[in-house]
């Protein structure tokens, strides 16, 4: 069965610290890996997309890695700000699949002064 | 350009009574998505449309959930009769086209409180 798993399940860190949020997945074949970002009451937001040729992906602070031989990716987000605060959910898409996406549950951030 | 749009955002009603949420997505985009999110949870696909054809309904509760995408635009999904674990959040999203690396773009969803 597509899996995808994350980890922490929530996390508090103050403004200005580091974090990196990790993510395991079982879904095959694969095609691609996203990390969105869903603020309260939104819907998620793309922050990042890597095939399977690339371990690598930035968008400003966040830096997405990826790992497809042992399925694992995370997402590291520099110097957080208070509107970092969010659920950011790992999803996974299949090859042939017409974009059906495997999403994991989402690890809750909360950045504090 | 403006994003994927959907109305009501919340919604209240009692068990039994039928509910609509009305999806409006980007503008030239052929796919159209519709997800439930419950607390806590990931998005899960009910529907996928190709332009007007559902192409994938697999995980549609047809007994009491509906839905149309008329004209190959804009989207309708219905539930009838509702029952208190329908509530959740009702996602809509859409993408250029069908294929995995079409990045889809999600709405604010409908938040449905079932009493």
């Amino acid at each position: 069965k597509n899996q995808v798993e994350q980890s922490p399940q929530s996390l508090i860190i103050l403004e200005g610290k580091n974090c990196t949020l990790q993510c395991n997945y079982t879904v095959s074949p694969f095609s691609n890996l996203r990390w969105y970002k869903q603020d309260t009451g939104r819907g998620p937001v793309s922050l990042t997309i890597m095939t399977f040729s690339e371990n690598t992906k930035s968008n400003g602070r966040y830096t997405a890695t990826l790992d497809a031989d042992t399925k694992q990716s995370s997402l590291h987000i520099t110097a957080s700000q208070l509107s970092d605060s969010a659920s950011y959910i790992c999803v996974v898409s299949v090859t042939g699949g017409g974009n059906k996406l495997t999403f994991g549950t989402g690890t809750q951030l909360k950045v504090e002064l | 350009e403006a994003g994927v749009v959907q109305s009501p955002r919340y919604k209240i009603i009692e068990k039994k009574q039928p509910v609509a949420f009305w999806c409006n997505p980007i503008s030239g985009h052929n796919t159209l998505y519709w997800y439930l999110q419950n607390l806590g949870q990931g998005p899960e696909l009910l529907i996928r449309y190709e332009n007007e054809e559902a192409v994938d309904d697999s995980q549609l509760p047809k007994d009491r959930f509906s839905a149309e995408r008329l004209k190959g635009v804009d989207s309708t999904l219905k539930i009838q009769p509702a029952e208190l674990g329908d509530s959740a959040v009702y996602l809509c999203a859409s993408s250029r086209a069908g294929g995995p690396l079409y990045e889809q773009f999600f709405g604010p969803g409908t938040r449905l409180t079932v009493l």
